[in-house]
């Protein structure tokens, strides 16, 4: 089964500080997307990219940077973190060949 | 923004009894649905696809689609207390991009 590892699991970060989530997947899949989970929104795509050097906008991308340095990994950057960031992030990865994707474990992240 | 609607936003069920879910898409680009579940302390796991007009079943779960009004539904017969957790649906049109329904809780009670 696909891993999708994220870092840290449990992050508190200050307002106005600069956080970074972490994630890796060891199965080689070109697609990867950063959501967020909030009660009553479901899941909202940040940022997706279909390949190494790839980022792309998803629906709610205000606040949030995304970089993808290799096939491997896919972070997640807030560089100036306001209470209403305060979620659960979830990564998840793709084939791109497929339409499954498989999601970590995801991090929550409060936001004081 | 492409959407996907989902209904309801809790459902309890008795041990045995029918689950049923339902989503509906906002963009005829959506081409492949799947149903995922998340228990709690998780991430989302895809539970089944349906990519053509009709029902597909699996076990337990029938997924059932209709391309022409945009409707992707998902049902389990004989469910169990097991089967709580938060469900949702997910859309793909033919590009990268996948988006996911706003869940339904599921409560089965002994």
């Amino acid at each position: 089964e696909a891993a999708v590892t994220q870092s840290p699991r449990n992050k508190v970060a200050v307002t106005g500080g600069k956080v970074t989530l972490s994630c890796n997947q060891t199965n080689n899949h070109n697609n990867m997307y950063w959501y967020r989970q909030d009660t009553g929104h479901g899941l909202r795509l940040i940022h997706y990219s279909y390949g190494a050097g790839s980022t792309e906008k998803g629906d709610i991308p205000d606040g949030y940077k995304a970089s993808r340095p290799s096939q491997e990994n896919f972070s997640l950057i807030l560089e100036l973190a306001t209470p209403s960031q305060t979620s659960v992030y979830f990564c998840a990865s793709g084939d791109a060949q497929s339409t499954e994707v498989f999601f970590g474990k995801g991090t929550r992240l409060t936001v004081v | 923004q492409q959407k996907v609607q989902q209904s309801p936003e809790s459902l309890s069920v008795p041990e045995g009894g029918m689950a049923s879910f339902n989503c509906t898409s906002s963009d005829r680009n959506f081409q492949y649905f799947w149903w995922y579940r998340q228990h709690s302390g998780e991430g989302p796991k895809a539970l089944m696809s349906i990519f053509s007009d009709g029902d597909k079943k699996e076990g337990r779960f029938t997924a059932h689609l209709n391309k022409a009004s945009l409707h992707v539904s998902l049902h389990i017969r004989d469910s169990q207390p097991s089967d709580s957790a938060l469900y949702f649906c997910a859309a793909r049109a033919g590009g990268y991009k996948v988006v996911f329904g706003s869940g339904t809780r599921l409560l089965v009670s002994p």
